[in-house]
């Protein structure tokens, strides 16, 4: 497809429940990125791979959330046990070369996630 | 650890009106500088970048220009239009030097 896509764009889960979002990256693009946003708030960092390496899983908030990029295209991120604070937008991005500062990220336009 | 500051919004202007959204940056080293946009119901998309001190970053009539010494990234448009209402980002890199730093986002509502 011409951008990055994410499905769903809304989900509901009850408190709880294991939940799987999916990215569909630009083709070809090397770098994925996984951002949470919260109500108000910017966009904070998750997880980030190069192809299918997962370099950088430091921004992931607990061991309730696993990434995962096996052929290096479709990313999902899994939310086990989902709790109230993890209702936000998770936004994926994706870009061209392999992480160099200065390199223009892609968005999808999230999915929105609320627990219940 | 590296922290952004912007203005708080929402900003609203009348159309053709001069339009300023501070950002301000802590960071380790020098980042690339980046602001982004968000239209209602769209994603986020770049709007602007600077990747050095004093380069000056432009799109759409948007300016913005790295200022090392006082570590700010303010963006600027001389005459905002009604299509310009946004959430407007400000985000250096982190220091991994891949990742996004986001501020708050500061919303904009343009009048006719």
């Amino acid at each position: 497809g011409a951008g990055v896509s994410q499905s769903p764009r809304y989900k509901v889960a009850k408190r709880g429940q294991d939940v799987a979002l999916r990215c569909d990256p630009i083709s070809g693009h090397v770098s994925l990125f996984w951002y949470q946003q919260a109500l108000g708030q910017g966009p904070e960092f998750l997880t980030y791979f190069q192809n299918e390496a997962q370099l950088d899983k430091s921004g992931l908030p607990s061991d309730r959330f696993f990434a995962e990029r096996p052929e290096g295209s479709v990313s999902t991120l899994k939310i086990q046990r989902t709790q109230q604070e993890d209702s936000a937008v998770y936004l994926c991005a994706s870009s061209l070369g392999g992480g160099s500062s200065g390199a223009e990220a892609f968005f999808g336009q999230g999915t929105r996630l609320t627990v219940v | 650890g590296d922290s952004v500051t912007q203005m708080e919004g929402p900003v609203t202007l009348s159309e053709e009106a001069f339009l300023t959204i501070n950002c301000t940056y802590t960071a380790t080293g020098y980042p690339s500088l980046f602001w982004y946009v968000q239209y209602p119901g769209e994603g986020l998309q770049l709007l602007l970048k600077a990747t050095k001190a004093d380069d000056k970053g432009s799109n759409k009539g948007f300016e913005a220009t790295y200022r090392k010494e006082t570590t700010s990234f303010h963006l600027e448009k001389g005459s905002v239009q009604v299509s310009d209402s946004a959430v407007y980002f400000c985000a250096p890199n982190s220091n991994s030097g891949y990742a996004l730093n986001f501020g708050k986002g500061t919303s904009l509502l343009v009048t006719p």
